[in-house]
């Protein structure tokens, strides 16, 4: 089983800000990794797809970085509507797929 | 695309959890897509559970797969989740899903459904 590990579990940031998330694979995913947003009451959102392509509809503002263990995703200035949980998701391991625990991304 | 789960939210410790996805907008026979289970514990992450192909092909988290069973029915473009046994570790939010031609990912989601385990 592929294990994936967020960092940090909490990130405490203010609008206009740079935040980085980071995802890493127990082994090599190669760029098969997405991440998703998630607010609370909602169901998750596809943000971006293997590794670094937004899925449609995602601003700018969100990219996505890495290859084989490690990860990122860059939000380059928060606006109030990104504060929420972040979830990655590797689907190297096809049809065993496994998520990250989470960071979640609040008001400082 | 839209999915909808259905079903019971309140189930018995030692019973089964059973919920349907409503699928519409798409057919769930569309060649290449999946069709998904993802759980969430109440203040914890998502948890994959397993997929089911059309053709009745079925995939399962490795920790789940004694207990669970993922079916579809196409005349209804529905899918199902059975899982048995059930205790209070499986109280959660449970939400289908489904993956696109090729993808591997869950782009489109169902809002979920709450099930709580308690006698």
């Amino acid at each position: 089983e592929i294990v994936l590990t967020q960092s940090p579990a909490t990130l405490s940031l203010s609008p206009g800000e740079r935040a980085t998330l980071s995802c890493r694979a127990s082994q090599s995913v190669n760029t098969y990794l997405a991440w998703y947003q998630q607010k609370v009451g909602q169901a998750p959102r596809l943000l971006i797809y293997d590794a670094s392509n937004r899925a449609t509809g995602i601003p700018a503002r969100f990219s996505g970085s890495g290859s084989g263990t490690d990860f990122t995703l860059t939000i380059s200035s928060l606006e109030p509507e990104d504060f929420a949980f972040y979830y990655c998701q590797q689907r190297r391991n096809w049809p065993l797929l496994t998520f990250g625990g989470g960071t979640k991304v609040e008001i400082k | 695309l839209q999915l909808q789960e259905s079903g019971p939210g309140l189930v018995k410790p030692s019973e089964t959890l059973s919920l349907t996805c409503t699928v519409s907008g798409a057919s769930i026979s569309s060649t290449g897509y999946y069709w998904g289970w993802i759980r969430q514990p109440p203040g914890k992450g998502l948890e994959w559970i397993g997929n089911v192909y059309y053709s009745g092909s079925t995939y399962y988290n490795p920790s789940l797969k004694s207990r669970v069973t993922i079916s579809v029915d196409t005349s209804k473009n529905q899918f199902s989740l059975k899982l048995t046994s059930v205790t209070a570790a499986d109280t959660a939010m449970f939400h289908c899903a489904t993956i696109g031609p090729r993808s591997g990912y869950f782009d489109s989601w169902g809002q979920g459904s709450l099930v709580t385990v308690s006698s």
